[in-house]
């Protein structure tokens, strides 16, 4: 069955520190890619996505993910953290449905 | 520990016909309970979300509704199908009782309207 693994459950940074969140799925045809993110007291939004062409794909506030097929990796970077970055990060999976497949969830806690 | 259950996984129905789609929380009480929506390929749109019984708030105006008929039960429904209601529903919900809101997802339902 296809699953979606994120690593690192909680990883605290200062501001300023680069970011680089592990997500990893297990599918072997064409995947579609999502990084969701949830800041305190808000609701799930979109940060970035990846369907085809250029792997490396840039979102919104500084951030870009890679898709390297080969390791079945999509992970999320940025190069200097701001303590407004402090919110939860899911990675999800589309596949050929419509079905989405999250991971559980990175818990990024940025201090001034 | 505290589960998530979506039912039914799939589901294909004819347009017109109503829907019932339901999910329950347990280990948990008073959780916040949230419908999501993904379709054709795109992101998540969040579609309801509760914070108590009786408690709904509607995010996108549409053909859908959503009640909350006790403390860990979500249902998400319509009375007349439409072909665009088809796509991926997800059941989600969070703690109320601490700083951290993380979600929890069920397994989703896939809806085709045909």
């Amino acid at each position: 069955a296809q699953s979606v693994s994120q690593h690192n459950h909680h990883v605290i940074l200062s501001e300023a520190a680069s970011l680089e969140l592990g997500c990893n799925y297990s599918y072997g045809g064409t995947v579609n890619l999502f990084w969701y993110v949830q800041y305190p007291g808000q609701h799930l939004q979109l940060l970035l996505k990846y369907f085809s062409g250029d792997p490396l794909v840039k979102g919104i506030k500084g951030f870009e993910a890679e898709f390297i097929k080969s390791k079945f990796s999509f992970n999320l970077r940025k190069p200097s953290v701001q303590w407004s970055d402090t919110a939860e990060y899911f990675c999800a999976v589309n596949v050929w449905t419509d079905k989405l497949i999250f991971g559980t969830g990175t818990r990024l806690q940025v201090f001034p | 520990s505290q589960t998530i259950h979506q039912w039914p996984a799939t589901l294909v129905q004819p347009v017109g016909s109503p829907l019932s789609l339901e999910c329950t929380v347990e280990g948990t009480s008073n959780p916040n309970l949230y419908w999501y929506r993904q379709a054709a390929g795109r992101g998540l749109q969040l579609l309801f979300y509760s914070v108590g019984i009786g408690q709904i708030s509607s995010e996108v105006p549409q053909n859908l509704s959503a009640s909350r008929p006790q403390d860990r039960q979500f249902i998400l429904s319509s009375k007349k199908l439409l072909l665009s209601d088809s796509g991926f529903y997800l059941c989600a919900w969070s703690k109320t009782d601490s700083n951290n809101e993380k979600l929890f997802f069920g397994s989703g339902t896939q809806l085709s309207v045909l």
